[in-house]
This record gives C-alpha cells, sequence and structure tokens, in this order.
C-alpha cells in the first residue's frame, strides 16, 4: 500500500519567517496530495490540496508544490504568525480509492 | 456547512468493557472514515465505510469492528477494551464524488484503565 514520510517532526521558527514541510509518497498512481492544519485541541482541517496534474498551488500565504518524478511534495508557509502554529499533516490518494494515507505530522512553532 | 459530531469528547472505560463510539454527520456523504491518533504515529485508518451496511478494513483494523446501518451514522466499538486502546479517536466523512475533502469530527479521547 501507499507510504508516506514527513519531514521534519518539529520546526520552529520566528514569527515572520518562512517554513517549509516535505513529504514523499511511495505509490506512483497516487493523484491527490491535501494538506490538513490541527490546532491544539482541535479538529484537523484541510486548508490546501493538489492533484497530480498540477505542479503548484497557492493561496495567499501557503503554497503546496509537487514533484511527481521524485514523488515528493511540499508545503510552504510565508510570513509565518503565530496562529500558524499546529501540527501541519500531508497525505495522498491513491487513484481509484476512497481513503486517504497520512504522514505522521510536523509541530510548527512559531515564536512571536 | 458541513458538521460531524461524535457522541462524547472524553470517555474512560476499564479493561474488558464493550465500547461504541458512534459518529454523525450531516451532509449526505457517503464515505465516513475512524481514525486513531497517537503521539508521533499521525492518523492510522481504522476502518473505513463506502455506503451502507458497507465496510473496509483499514491499516489497524485488529481489535475493533465497526457498524454503519444508516447512512448518517458510523460506529466504532470496541469489543473488549484494552490498555493499549487508549488514544485519541478522529471520525471523518466525505463525498466519493470528485471532491475528496475529509471532514473530521471533534475527536474522542477514550482512556482505558
Amino acid at each position: 500500500g501507499e507510504n508516506v514520510e514527513q519531514h521534519p517532526s518539529t520546526l520552529s521558527v520566528q514569527e515572520g519567517d518562512s517554513a517549509v514541510i516535505k513529504c514523499t509518497y511511495s505509490d506512483s498512481a497516487s493523484n491527490y496530495f491535501p494538506w490538513y492544519k490541527q490546532e491544539l485541541g482541535k479538529r484537523p482541517q484541510l486548508i490546501i490540496d493538489i492533484r497530480s496534474n498540477v505542479g503548484e498551488k497557492k493561496d495567499q500565504r501557503i503554497a503546496v508544490t509537487l514533484n511527481k518524478t521524485a514523488k515528493h511534495f511540499s508545503l510552504h508557509i510565508t510570513e509565518t504568525q503565530p496562529e500558524d502554529s499546529a501540527v501541519y499533516f500531508c497525505a495522498a490518494r491513491v487513484s481509484g480509492y476512497s481513503t486517504l494515507t497520512f504522514g505522521k505530522g510536523t509541530m510548527l512553532l512559531v515564536s512571536p | 456547512d458541513v458538521k460531524v459530531t461524535q457522541s462524547s469528547r472524553y470517555l474512560v472505560k476499564r479493561t474488558g468493557e464493550k465500547v461504541f463510539l458512534e459518529c454523525v454527520q450531516d451532509m449526505d456523504h457517503e464515505n465516513m472514515f475512524w481514525y486513531r491518533q497517537d503521539p508521533g504515529l499521525g492518523l492510522r485508518l481504522i476502518y473505513f465505510s463506502y455506503d451502507v451496511k458497507m465496510k473496509e478494513k483499514g491499516d489497524i483494523p485488529e481489535g475493533y469492528s465497526v457498524s454503519r446501518e444508516k447512512k448518517e451514522r458510523f460506529s466504532l466499538i470496541l469489543e473488549s477494551a484494552s490498555t493499549n486502546q487508549t488514544s485519541m479517536y478522529l471520525c471523518a466523512s466525505s463525498y466519493q464524488g470528485s471532491s475528496y475533502e475529509q471532514y473530521f469530527g471533534p475527536g474522542t479521547r477514550l482512556t482505558v484503565t
């Protein structure tokens, strides 16, 4: 089955810096890659996603890039703010399947 | 606005007890999922269902069963709770169509003593 590796497990940045979280996947048939944000004590929520026919997608301060050849995708957060502090999960979905395989998560801490 | 609710936020049970966790969604989603969340292990799929009375095992189904008698409700059952099932349990739902977003419930923190 699909395997998703996520790095780093923790990331500390100063407010205003950029943050990058990287994920790799194993199944070349994966075609959908969402990112979820989970604030402390709250439920995971989708923040951005990308499909395999697109190389990059942006939404204000967040962007996701996808390299199908290398089978990796990354989340980029620019101008980080304290409210960006949360656990971020990447995931991958194999074409034809309904389930997602999640990475182990990255705890992002943004210091004022 | 999608709403996924879970029957309890916190639950404490004794070893050997039968435990029911319930999840209800109000968006007529075909798919429903049960995950277990443990620190450093991410979200691991226990079971999912793509229709009423239909279920598929996920990555860690041992010690769990599920029931989906109505489209909006998906139950996770621990037949005989054990201490290693102490965890946060998250339910999610999604459409089967082109929109793949999974909407999560608030979670149930289960402690088995």
